[in-house]
């Protein structure tokens, strides 16, 4: 286990609505990054924190939002939900002391 | 940008005997790492095993060994003696080793099958 957790496991959205996803990464995991992996492709990065500050985004709208909590705990927030942000949403955190991001199970996301 | 490319989109081997994944990627820089990440149906992201770029031995990991190849940007898995529980997608991955510019570049995954 990598000792990162995300909720909920699964989630369906209509069209419009917005959507909340959560993860909690281990103590010590100052980076938390977040993936869309669509399916049958590989995970494409969205943006990351560090230390409740975002600093990497990667070529998603500003619908896609986050926030980075000092208990290691973080958020993906979707607004305005279109049927292509149907996916696997998946976060990833890592130590300041390495390169290697651990992730969590997923949150599989349906838009209606 | 860098690009990661995962040539075979689907392998299969029978238990017991070894495969190699191929992967190759595209960068200017000339300090970052490289993974292998395993995916199996439970979708959850598991690394299998890192490469530094500086480093010029090739990692292993148990069963697993890569074949890095800086000069030709490849950067291949081998698996030996093959087991079920080896069944999944199996992901190449780069990133630099600059602070603020960490995000992982993923390829488009291999799904490998391991045939009883």
């Amino acid at each position: 286990e990598t000792g990162v957790t995300q909720s909920p496991t699964h989630l369906i959205k209509t069209r419009g609505q917005q959507v909340t996803l959560r993860c909690s990464s281990q103590s010590g995991h100052n980076t938390v990054s977040w993936y869309q992996q669509a399916l049958g492709q590989g995970p494409q990065f969205i943006f990351q924190y560090y230390r409740e500050e975002e600093n990497g985004r990667g070529n998603f709208p500003p619908r896609f939002s986050g926030l980075q909590f000092p208990n290691y705990s973080s958020e993906l927030n979707v607004n305005a939900l279109e049927l292509d942000d149907s996916a696997l949403y998946l976060c990833a955190s890592r130590l300041d002391s390495e390169e290697t991001q651990y992730f969590g199970p997923g949150t599989r996301l349906l838009v209606l | 940008a860098q690009t990661v490319t995962q040539s075979q989109p689907e392998m299969s081997v029978q238990e017991a005997e070894t495969v190699t994944l191929s992967c190759t990627y595209d960068t200017s820089e000339s300090n970052y790492y490289l993974f292998w990440y395993k995916q199996p149906p439970s979708r959850q992201m598991i690394l299998v095993i890192r490469q530094e770029a500086y480093k010029q031995q090739n990692a292993t990991e148990n069963r697993f060994s890569v074949n890095f190849q800086k000069a030709a940007k490849s950067f291949s898995l081998k698996i030996s003696d093959s087991q079920l529980g080896d069944t999944a997608m199996y992901f190449c991955a780069f990133t630099f080793a600059n602070f603020g510019n960490e995000k992982l570049t993923f390829g488009t995954g291999t799904r490998l099958t391991i045939i009883p």
